[in-house]
């Protein structure tokens, strides 16, 4: 079975554009978090999505967005990018919505440079 | 609010060495705990986790018990080898049913042959 698949795997973007990171879930799950990784600190929880509506958000400012699809495949979109938006972002596929009981599986993430 | 405090690494081993990373939380209600391993270039792992007061987790020679006495999940390997070098990642999950993960700042681990 395929785990969680991101895309792309490494981005360079320069400050002011936008951008859009995709997650494909465990298949079967339903669940999607996105999580933002600064190097040499642990995940911080940006979005939860379970059956495409918005279940929970992190303190991240607006020029976060995201999305699911039917298919539960999922878009990270960030508006304006600023330099301190470089890091990991990883997204994690659950069954249930109860996957902070059940365990994540994460994605290798996307590796974003804001240049 | 909910929080994870790792202790600080680096932490330096020498193969078949005692491994213990020491984390406590900080949480309202009764959350399960978790610790992920994240190898180099790679995403975040489930090592193993504990849903309630007093569970065990265990997996690949790796024991941690959620204590609620003392709000602590430590981790703990009898004998460290060269491949468990990675950065370790206690984690908590809310009461809210958000998915929300709350992760602590990560502990890297070397292992020397």
């Amino acid at each position: 079975d395929a785990g969680v698949t991101q895309s792309p795997t490494h981005l360079i973007k320069t400050r002011g554009q936008h951008v859009t990171l995709r997650c494909s879930p465990i298949s079967g799950h339903k669940s999607v978090s996105w999580y933002q990784q600064v190097l040499g600190q642990g995940p911080q929880f940006i979005f939860q999505y379970y059956e495409k509506e918005e279940r929970g958000r992190g303190n991240f400012p607006d020029r976060f967005s995201a999305r699911q699809f039917p298919n539960y495949s999922s878009e990270l979109n960030v508006n304006a990018l600023l330099l301190g938006d470089s890091a990991l972002y990883l997204c994690a596929s659950s069954s249930l919505t109860g996957g902070g009981f059940y365990g994540y599986t994460f994605g290798s993430g996307t590796r974003l440079t804001v240049v | 609010g909910d929080s994870v405090t790792q202790m600080e690494g680096p932490v330096t081993l020498s193969e078949e060495a005692f491994l213990t990373i020491n984390c406590t939380y900080t949480a309202t209600g009764y959350p399960s705990l978790f610790w992920y391993v994240q190898y180099p270039g790679e995403g975040l792992q489930l090592l193993l986790k504990a849903t309630k007061a007093d569970d065990k987790g265990s997996n690949k020679g790796f024991e941690a018990t959620y204590r609620k006495e003392t709000t602590s999940f430590h981790l703990e390997k009898g004998s460290v080898q060269v491949s468990d070098s990675a950065v370790y990642f206690c984690a908590l999950s809310g009461s809210s049913n958000t998915g929300k993960l709350i992760f602590g700042q990560g502990t890297t681990l070397q292992v020397k042959p």
